[in-house]
């Protein structure tokens, strides 16, 4: 069966920390995605990347980084961590057609910065 | 600029019922639309998708959708909802050749045995 583990299912931090949220998927997918879910907003797109060491922008990119050192591995970073990035994350991959839609998610990760 | 807006935040119904989950959206150029789910306590699951042809759409479960181009519209049905289906579904949204996707707030499912 296809999957996409994401390290942890919660985790708190606390303000000002530097949180790694780490992802691996099993399919060889060419895209992998971040996204963060808040009751009301849907999911909203951090980060994604098409190929290793490509990135691109998402609509909420502000306060997070991504590394992509491997095809099977994509990595949030919260370079300082603020109350407001409490939140559940989501890491998704997809194939490279010509749809580039998520395909397949992990389970999540919520994280609380208190 | 580009929307996707889901219509109820929140449906509640008794097993059996028909079941439609509203679905529009506002974006430039052909588009592939997308329903997905999320069953409590598990991962968001694709649930059916259109690129392109037959406006209707089946995918898992006997759900279906249909794609109303001068509607801007891309609706979920299910004929008898069962308890099983309480979920909460998003509808996305995406270019022909973009990069990423358009989700929706989402519409939370409960289906009352």
């Amino acid at each position: 069966d296809v999957k996409v583990t994401q390290s942890s299912r919660y985790l708190v931090k606390r303000t000002g920390e530097k949180v790694f949220l780490e992802c691996v998927q099993d399919m060889d997918h060419e895209n992998m995605f971040w996204y963060r879910q808040d009751p009301g907003l849907g999911l909203r797109l951090i980060y994604f990347s098409y190929d290793v060491k490509m990135k691109e922008k998402g609509d909420i990119p502000e306060g997070y980084s991504v590394s992509r050192e491997k095809k099977e591995r994509f990595s949030l970073i919260l370079e300082s961590a603020s109350t407001n990035q409490t939140s559940m994350y989501l890491c998704a991959s997809g194939q490279a057609d010509y749809s580039n839609q998520p395909q397949h998610f992990g389970d999540g990760t919520r994280l609380s910065i208190l | 600029a580009q929307s996707v807006s889901q219509h109820n935040h929140h449906v509640i119904l008794s097993e059996a019922a028909s079941l439609e989950l509203g679905c529009n959206y506002s974006y430039g150029g052909t588009v592939n639309l997308f329903w997905y789910v999320q069953y409590p306590g598990q991962h968001l699951q694709l649930l059916l998708k259109y690129f392109s042809g037959d406006p209707l759409v089946k995918g898992i479960k006997g759900f279906e959708a249909e794609f109303i181009k001068s509607k801007f519209s891309f609706n979920l049905r299910k004929p008898s909802v069962q308890w099983s289906d309480t979920a909460e579904y998003f509808c996305a949204v995406g270019g022909e050749t973009d990069d990423k996707i358009i989700f929706g707030k989402g519409t939370r499912l409960h289906i009352l045995p």
